[in-house]
């Protein structure tokens, strides 16, 4: 079936660093990839997503994307703040039979320090 | 933006009782809404689709009897987890798919807080 395998964390950058979390899933067909935030005490909320190879899903300076020769959907952002301090989630969509829901990656938690 | 806000967002319970959860939707339809499950250091776990009307879409593995699902109304969901045993204390989220928004094939879900069971 269909996985996604991400970087474990966590991950602590100081202000201002790349930072780069890897994200590789193994799937039938095509499908859709996101990333979702889940700020502390927050719900879950997508920060992007791209539906098709080389798309490229941005959002608040994070880009992601689509990579079906290495499949792939590595989350960056060239310079982080302390507010993107959160737990960030890769997941797939896939879009045949069984497949027709969220399969999440553990989620990569990021601290930003000053 | 769309909201779901999900209730309790934690609870403590005696083994052997029934907790329930809910999850509604605050500013838009959810004709589909999901249940998940996360273990600590864990992925989600999808446990059962639930559309309005209709009964529950339950994924292998998970017990239909002790995870009740009903969607009565296309803005609210509920989890009841019967006969509560501490195997069952973890962190359940819902997610709804608005109805409008949905028929476009954007699949993007709204996610709720969360409720954290502990069970003694």
């Amino acid at each position: 079936g269909n996985s996604v395998t991400q970087m474990e964390g966590p991950v602590t950058l100081s202000e201002e660093a790349f930072l780069t979390i890897n994200c590789t899933y193994t799937a039938t067909g095509y499908p859709s990839l996101f990333w979702y935030v889940q700020y502390p005490g927050e719900g879950l909320q997508l920060l992007l997503k791209a539906t098709k190879a080389d798309d490229k899903g941005s959002n608040k300076g994070f880009e992601a994307t689509y990579r079906k020769e290495t499949t792939s959907f590595h989350l960056e952002k060239g310079s982080v703040q302390v507010s993107d301090s959160a737990v960030y989630f890769c997941a797939l969509w896939g879009h045949a039979g069984n497949n027709r829901k969220l399969i999440w990656g553990l989620g990569t938690s990021l601290a930003v320090n000053p | 933006g769309a909201v779901v806000s999900q209730h309790p967002s934690w609870v403590i319970c005696k083994s052997g009782t029934s907790v329930k959860i809910e999850c509604r939707s605050l500013d838009f339809q959810a004709t589909t809404m999901f249940w998940y499950r996360q273990f600590p250091k864990q992925s989600l776990m999808l446990m059962a689709t639930s559309n309005e009307g209709s009964k529950a879409t339950y994924e292998q593995g998970v017990e239909k009897d002790k995870f009740l699902i009903n969607h009565a109304s296309l803005t609210l969901s509920t989890l009841t987890v019967t006969s509560a045993h501490p195997e069952d204390s973890s962190f359940y989220i819902c997610s709804a798919r608005d109805r409008v928004r949905g028929q476009s094939g954007a699949n993007v879900l709204t996610f709720g807080a969360g409720s954290r069971l502990t069970v003694l």
